[in-house]
């Protein structure tokens, strides 16, 4: 399994332009999070979805942000509008029930301009 | 609500000292605590849990229930271990929420 796979690596916006980030999981795992990382603020619990369901978006900082699962293979966190202090790395973790550890993907790298 | 709190933003120490990585906790339940790592341009991995009550490159936690502490320790610092160290936490059992603190970036110098 290649693991968790986040695209794009990296992306520079404009401020007022939607930006959308993908997640794959890694196949069999049933939980996947989103994060967002930041220097001030560290690593940020987004939502969280358990068999595509989301269970936890109390994270998610501004109805600017919205994530979906449609599938168990692929998820995505859309911001629109964004706005300069949305640039953080923003991560997708998964992990499978039964099991707690959870496994990330390398992050995107957001820059709002 | 769960909570973890990393007081430490930044560490510094020089090879061969001692290091300890300081996590505290609250939550009401029975949590389980885990030490994510970060390594320069790489993605968080999971570096050891309290359930497993391992050394992992020289690193051991003990979950410290009075204290509801969970600190990370090791003897000797290898200038390897310069990281980012998240401490996390999830309740466990069928809720599936995962918290990290703020991180604990750890240097150690020559």
């Amino acid at each position: 399994d290649a693991g968790v796979i986040q695209s794009p690596r990296h992306e520079v916006t404009e401020m007022g332009q939607e930006v959308t980030l993908r997640c794959k999981p890694i196949s069999g795992h049933n939980s996947l999070f989103w994060y967002r990382q930041t220097m001030m603020r560290g690593l940020e619990l987004l939502i969280y979805f358990n068999n595509n369901v989301p269970i936890d978006d109390s994270g998610m900082p501004e109805d600017r942000f919205s994530a979906k699962m449609p599938n168990a293979s692929f998820s995505t966190l859309k911001i629109q509008p964004s706005e300069p202090r949305d640039s953080a790395v923003y991560f997708c973790a998964s992990r499978s029930t039964g099991r707690t550890e959870a496994f990330f993907g390398q992050g995107t790298r957001l820059t709002v301009v | 609500a769960q909570r973890v709190t990393q007081p430490e933003k930044l560490l510094s120490v020089f090879k061969g000292a001692p290091v300890e990585l300081k996590c505290n906790y609250s939550y009401s339940g029975s949590p389980e605590l885990f030490w994510y790592v970060q390594y320069s341009r790489q993605r968080l991995q999971l570096l050891l849990r309290h359930i497993s009550r391992e050394s992992i490159k020289g690193f051991t936690a003990d979950l410290n229930k009075g204290e509801t502490s969970f600190h990370l320790k090791k003897p000797f610092a290898q200038e390897e271990d310069s990281a980012m160290y998240y401490c996390a936490l999830t309740e466990g059992g069928s809720n599936y929420k995962l918290t990290f603190g703020k991180g604990t970036l750890l240097t150690v110098n020559p």
